[in-house]
């Protein structure tokens, strides 16, 4: 396990479709975040969980946005019925609370375009 | 509320020239401060991590600077390579016990390296 990894690295979608898309954190980390990031922009906090809990939701994060997180390891990232301004590079990060550091490491991206 | 503020937004150095970049930073109660690199279509990767009680970091030919008393810092990268070509984020964290919302990210710098 080399790092955080996400799948798929790219999505075109229509508007008014579903996605799904897929985290899998450093095997040992106990937290897993969600960012948005847009062009010329810092990451955007989305979501996070501790182990399978969800503990915090962005007021970014509407109702067409559900992530889950069932076993503990790896996380899902799902949009309903996408806008286009949903177009955006999507983040996934881990890391083990109580390390001293808290670092985030972040895996490669999710780009979503959506037409 | 919290802020990171970086400059510039963006730079054009000649390869094998320094370059310095700013960050400022209203976030507070400080924990610590990153810079992490971003190339183009990829997750962020972390540089430098610098706590309250640490003046500078180096990291190869990055040296990262922290002055807590007027909440600034600054990224100096000497000798440029073709390969820094990437955008710089500045990310603060404040002590929240713990959660996500307690990272606070500029909008990076985007750093060209010309030949």
């Amino acid at each position: 396990d080399t790092g955080v990894s996400q799948d798929p690295r790219h999505k075109i979608t229509k508007r008014g479709q579903n996605v799904t898309f897929r985290c899998d954190p450093i095997s040992e980390h106990n937290r897993l975040y969600w960012y948005r990031q847009t062009l010329g922009q810092g990451p955007e906090f989305l979501t996070y969980f501790q182990n399978e809990a969800q503990l915090e939701k962005s007021r970014l994060l509407s109702d067409r946005f559900s992530a889950e997180r069932p076993k503990g390891s790896f996380s899902t990232l799902e949009i309903q019925r996408t806008e286009q301004g949903d177009s955006a590079m999507y983040l996934c990060a881990s890391s083990l609370s109580g390390s001293g550091s808290d670092e985030q490491f972040f895996g490669p991206g999710t780009r979503l375009t959506v037409l | 509320k919290n802020q990171v503020e970086q400059s510039p937004q963006s730079l054009i150095i000649l390869e094998g020239k320094n370059c310095t970049l700013q960050c400022n930073y209203t976030v507070s109660p400080f924990s610590n401060l990153r810079w992490y690199k971003q190339d183009t279509g990829r997750g962020p990767v972390s540089l430098t991590i610098m706590t309250f009680s640490e003046n500078t970091k180096s990291n190869g030919r990055y040296t990262a600077t922290l002055d807590a008393d007027t909440k600034q810092s600054s990224l100096h990268i000497t000798a440029s390579q073709l390969s820094d070509s990437a955008s710089y984020i500045c990310v603060v964290s404040a002590f929240s016990g713990g959660g996500a919302d307690g990272l606070t990210f500029g909008k990076g710098t985007h750093l060209i390296i010309q030949p």
